[in-house]
Order: structure tokens, then sequence, then C-alpha cells
């Protein structure tokens, strides 16, 4: 267990309806990185926000978004689904500000989330 | 665009044999991470080089950073049924502070 919880497990949407991932990083991480997982595209970096402010910009569609708030949960909000954005969404937590962090990076469990 | 590749695809080898996964970038990198993730998992963090040539060690694990900065291996002494998941390296670009690249992955299975 790294001490990063998502939610939901797994969420199963239609084409072009919204849904939001939540995360929480571990106890003391100021940095939220959330990362998209999928088959033809392997593992890639979306965003990071640090201590509630967006930190750097990764392969992120416009029709996604993310937000950090005060109790430094993170969520990330995925609109106009298409299939395409079936995938495993990864949230992993950090001390550091850095967009690479040299200390260690945890990752929650992952949200499953299909396109149908 | 850039590129992190990332030899062999998969790899299957009797438990005890030697495992070896090559991560090739088409630029130079400033410093390279290496995950693991296990079947349904998600991915750990295992090391982060930094330095050209760097050479480190975790017990049976062997990480290494070429000198020019643009390829690192993994290497795994005497592979046990544990060692099974999927290695990735993930390389933080030179020349760009925010473009952060994963290679896909290098698939291990360990027959007992």
């Amino acid at each position: 267990d790294s001490g990063v919880t998502q939610t939901p497990k797994h969420l199963i949407t239609a084409t072009g309806q919204r849904v939001t991932l939540r995360c929480s990083p571990r106890s003391g991480d100021l940095s939220v990185y959330w990362y998209q997982q999928s088959l033809d595209q392997g593992l890639q970096f979306l965003i990071q926000y640090y201590n509630g402010e967006e930190r750097a910009k990764g392969n992120i569609l416009e029709r996604f978004s993310a937000q950090q708030f005060p109790d430094l949960h993170s969520e990330l909000n995925l609109s106009s689904l298409e299939l395409g954005d079936s995938a495993l969404y990864f949230c992993a937590s950090s001390v550091g500000l850095e967009v690479f962090p040299a200390n260690e990076q945890f990752f929650g469990p992952g949200t499953r989330l299909t396109v149908l | 665009g850039q590129q992190v590749m990332q030899i062999p695809q998969y790899q299957h080898v009797q438990e005890g044999e030697d495992f070896t996964t090559y991560c090739n970038s088409s630029t130079t990198l400033s410093n390279i991470q290496w995950y693991k993730q296990r079947p349904g998992g998600h991915p750990v963090f295992l090391i982060q080089l930094v330095k050209s040539g760097e050479v480190k060690k975790q017990k049976r694990l062997t990480f290494q950073f070429g000198e020019a900065k643009k390829n690192s291996s993994l290497h795994i002494t005497a592979t046990q049924t544990t060692d099974v998941g999927t290695y990735f390296c993930a390389g933080r670009l030179e020349t760009s502070y925010d473009k952060v690249i994963f290679g896909p992955g290098t698939s291990l299975s360990v027959i007992p």
C-alpha cells in the first residue's frame, strides 16, 4: 500500500459523458501527478500540481482538466469522452515540487476507465 | 518527436537466469528513472540515475546510465519469480523541464 488513494476503482461510461477521478496523496506530500496508461500509448504524464498550483503540463488533452484543493486532494476531470480515453488513470504523489522528482513518487492503485 | 524505446518487449527466463532490459532515447536525458509494475498493479519507483556513466546497485538489480545520457540498462542477476512484471524506464529531456517520457516497458516472465 503506497498511501495514495484513488476513487473510484472502476468507471464505465458512455461516449460524450464527463467523469471525475479523485486522488488523495500520501500524508505530507505536496505534489500530485496524473498519468494515463493505455495499451497503445503506454504510460503518459498528464499534469502535476504542487500545493494547489499547476506545476507542469504533459500530454493532457484540452478536454481534460485537473485541480488540487486546499486539503491537497486532487481531481481529474475528463469531458466529452471518446472511446480512446479508455485507460488506467494513475495518480502519484511526492514531497517536492519537481516534475520528475529525485525522491520517490508513490503511485495509487489507479482508476480503470472504460468508455463504451 | 522525442522517443524512448525499450528492448526487448518481452522476455521469458528460467528462474535463476539473468535478465537485462535496455532503454534508448533519441535525445539526451537529464535523468532517468526505473519503475516496476506487477501484473494488475501500479508502477513502483525503483531508482533514479543522474550522472553520465552512473552505476547503481540494489541487491540483485544493477542500473546503468550511459556516458552520453541517452541510454540506460537494468540487469537482474539470478531472477526469481518475484521479479515478474513490467519494467519501465522514464526520462526527463535535458532541453525541456516539463517533458517526461516513459518507455513502453519490458515484460518479464520467470518460469519456475
